[in-house]
């Protein structure tokens, strides 16, 4: 079974200070993992990805994340946060072992929340 | 840049009546998902579908729901007899290959009453 968690329903920083959106998995397999945005009454936006390689993914809009195996861990990061970052972010993983469907699992969500 | 459109945006209904809400994806996409968020919760999968057959589905996805792709270019969630419970907002995704990642439409908000 493949299961996300999030462990902050909110995050609230400074503009310019660096973020970080925490999310861990557990899968039988290999993850594939994603970084979503969601805005207000929108759908999701798709961010970045981890499938093979590099552990640290580059994505869209200046985000990035660090696919770490021995915590389980696909931290979301930004340096320097605006703002216009402020939304809805969620964390999913496909498990290299489930059937061929793609299912995603999403986890809860977190709201971050970028302060002048 | 193409995207994932859905109509309608929001779709009101009384409980036992049939809706289908209607996702054109990408044209070059070969999978097609639905997946659902009742208000204040997580984004749940429904079903995904491939090369005109459901490839997976999840518990969620009972007798009251089915899906089609009647043309080249839909893809349609049909729930037979909506119930208060059904009340949440649909997203349709596409992705072009098996391990991509999947694009998502706006969304369509349906209120059961």
């Amino acid at each position: 079974a493949q299961s996300v968690a999030q462990p902050e329903d909110q995050v609230n920083v400074a503009e310019g200070n660096p973020l970080t959106v925490k999310c861990t998995y557990s899968v039988s397999g290999n993850p594939y993992l994603f970084w979503y945005v969601q805005y207000p009454n929108r759908g999701l936006q798709f961010l970045l990805k981890y499938i093979t390689g590099d552990n640290l993914v580059k994505g869209s809009y200046g985000f990035e994340a660090e696919f770490n195996k021995s915590q389980t861990s696909f931290h979301l990061k930004k340096p320097s946060a605006l703002v216009s970052d402020s939304a809805l972010y969620f964390c999913a993983v496909r498990d290299s072992l489930t059937g061929g469907g793609n299912k995603l699992t999403f986890g809860t969500g977190t709201q971050l929340k970028v302060e002048l | 840049e193409p995207e994932v459109t859905q109509t309608p945006s929001h779709q009101v209904t009384q409980m036992g009546q049939e809706v289908i809400l209607r996702c054109v994806p990408i044209s070059n996409h070969l999978y097609f998902y639905w997946y659902r968020q009742i208000l204040g919760q997580k984004v749940e999968f429904l079903v995904s579908f491939y090369n005109n057959e459901i490839s997976e589905k999840s518990e969620i996805f009972d007798d009251q729901f089915s899906v089609e792709r009647p043309d080249g270019s839909n893809f349609t969630l049909k729930i037979r007899s909506t119930k208060l419970e059904d009340s949440a907002m649909y997203f349709c995704a596409s992705s072009p290959e098996q391990y991509n990642e999947q694009f998502f439409g706006p969304g369509t908000r349906l209120t059961v009453l």
